[in-house]
């Protein structure tokens, strides 16, 4: 069936990079996404890659996708205090338009 | 950028009462889905509309029905409301079902507790 596994807690300092990882078990999925959700609020698209690309790029954001072993990563360079919350992957199913999420990684940035 | 717009972002209600959450989709949006989190989880998919007729249909309760109308928003209705139903319940929208994106943009949800 359909599951997405991230791990729950991550604790940086500020100005170092942040890895967020998450493994996905449909082989059919198109897309995947990085969701931020900060305390008490909505979700917020960081962004998405397409199933067939190996990476994408955008300003502190990289995500890498290694589709043999199903695994999806998001690297935030040079991370800030503001970037601490709470980071969902997701992906598309192919036969429906669902987004199946993962549990949600916890960002704890400290100063 | 227009977003999609929740109504209301908190609703407060006793057990068995009914509550109706509406969400009004981004701008040429013609599909909506709606999605449930509960405390400290994460948002599980209830139901699908494209055009007007439902998708799909996740874990959505017996009690819960939603609809999509003609101007493209979608109501949301809960009877018989149980003390675990109180979550934030989200709304996103896409554009065109079958394209290749399908790229959903999340409302800010609505707090619903029940007491």
């Amino acid at each position: 069936g359909e599951d997405v596994e991230q791990s729950l807690f991550l604790s940086v300092r500020e100005g170092d990079s942040s890895v967020i990882n998450c493994t996905y078990t449909d082989s059919s999925s198109t897309y995947l996404y990085w969701y931020k959700q900060e305390p008490g609020a909505g979700l917020q698209l960081l962004t998405y890659i397409f199933s067939n690309m190996d990476m994408k790029q955008d300003q502190r954001l990289t995500v890498l996708l290694n589709k043999k072993d199903k695994h999806l990563s998001l690297r935030i360079a040079d991370t800030q205090t503001g970037d601490s919350a709470i980071y969902f992957c997701a992906e598309l199913t192919s036969n429906t338009g669902k987004l199946i999420f993962g549990q949600g990684t916890t960002l704890q940035v400290k100063p | 950028a227009a977003g999609v717009i929740q109504s209301p972002r908190h609703l407060i209600k006793e057990k068995r009462e009914t509550a109706t959450l509406k969400c009004y989709p981004i701008p040429r949006h013609d599909t909506v889905y709606w999605y449930q989190q509960g405390p400290g989880q994460d948002p599980q998919f209830l139901i699908s509309f494209y055009e007007k007729m439902q998708s799909d249909k996740g874990s959505i309760p017996d009690r819960f029905s939603a609809q999509q109308f003609s101007d493209y928003h979608s109501e949301l209705n809960m009877s018989s409301l149980e003390l675990g139903d109180s979550a934030l319940y989200f709304c996103a929208s896409s554009f065109h079902r079958t394209a290749s994106t399908d790229t959903q943009y999340f409302g800010p949800g609505t707090r619903l507790t029940v007491l």
